[in-house]
């Protein structure tokens, strides 16, 4: 079975630019996470889908992030403009429910650098 | 805020029992302990999870005490490629009444020596 995969691995980009992610989760897995991992600290959820509704974005902010998971598969999580501290590994996740029963699955990542 | 207490690293002989303690004392009766690890560069990998029984599994297992305010992941027979860090994680109900999000602290950092 194919995990969760996140591209590109790696960005680098000056302050003020934008940049996107994306994010492809495990077959038939209804809910989709993205964290961010700043070094040295534990990844933090940014924001939750379930399909192609938003479940949880209170960490999102929405000034400068935003996500989209269009027809509840595929998510794309972008940033503009960036910040130095935007500097991070983002994370994406995925299960097949919300329930404190499923399981997340993660992605390996995205290291970005804004410079 | 973390609802989880970790020392911050660990070592552990390779071969030998890998103990990795945690503390939740306020953790709430519908609540599960999760466990995931962290491997340098990749995402964070699940272990094992539980209720309010021990709990094994092909990787690791997981023993809660009596009164669930704290658990430890035992990893048997650890090698080197289980240094990691570990994160243990009290599932946070969402608003809804559903469990959703994990909320990690800053974990613990084993390493597996030679």
């Amino acid at each position: 079975e194919a995990g969760v995969a996140q591209s590109p691995r790696y960005k680098i980009i000056e302050k003020r630019q934008s940049v996107a992610f994306w994010c492809n989760p495990i077959s038939g897995h209804a809910t989709l996470y993205w964290y961010q991992q700043i070094l040295g600290q534990g990844p933090k959820l940014l924001i939750q889908f379930q399909n192609n509704g938003v479940v949880d974005d209170s960490q999102l902010p929405k000034d400068r992030f935003s996500a989209e998971r269009l027809k509840g598969v595929d998510s794309t999580l972008k940033i503009q403009p960036a910040k130095l501290e935007d500097s991070a590994v983002y994370l994406c996740a995925s299960s097949m429910g919300q329930t404190a029963k499923n399981i997340q699955y993660f992605g390996a990542g995205t290291r970005l650098s804004v410079l | 805020d973390a609802k989880t207490t970790q020392p911050p690293s660990m070592d552990c002989a390779e071969g030998r029992a890998a103990n990795l303690p945690c503390n939740h004392s306020t953790i709430s009766g519908n609540e599960y302990v999760y466990w995931y690890r962290q491997i340098h560069s990749q995402g964070p990998q699940y272990i094992i999870h539980g209720l309010k029984n021990n709990e094994t599994n092909e990787m690791a297992s997981l023993i809660i005490t009596e009164d669930r305010k704290s658990s430890t992941l035992i990893l048997p027979h650890a090698t080197l490629r289980d240094t990691a860090v570990y994160y243990c994680i009290v599932r946070v109900p969402g608003t809804s009444g559903s469990a959703r999000q994990l909320t990690f602290g800053s974990g613990t950092q084993l390493t597996v020596l030679p």
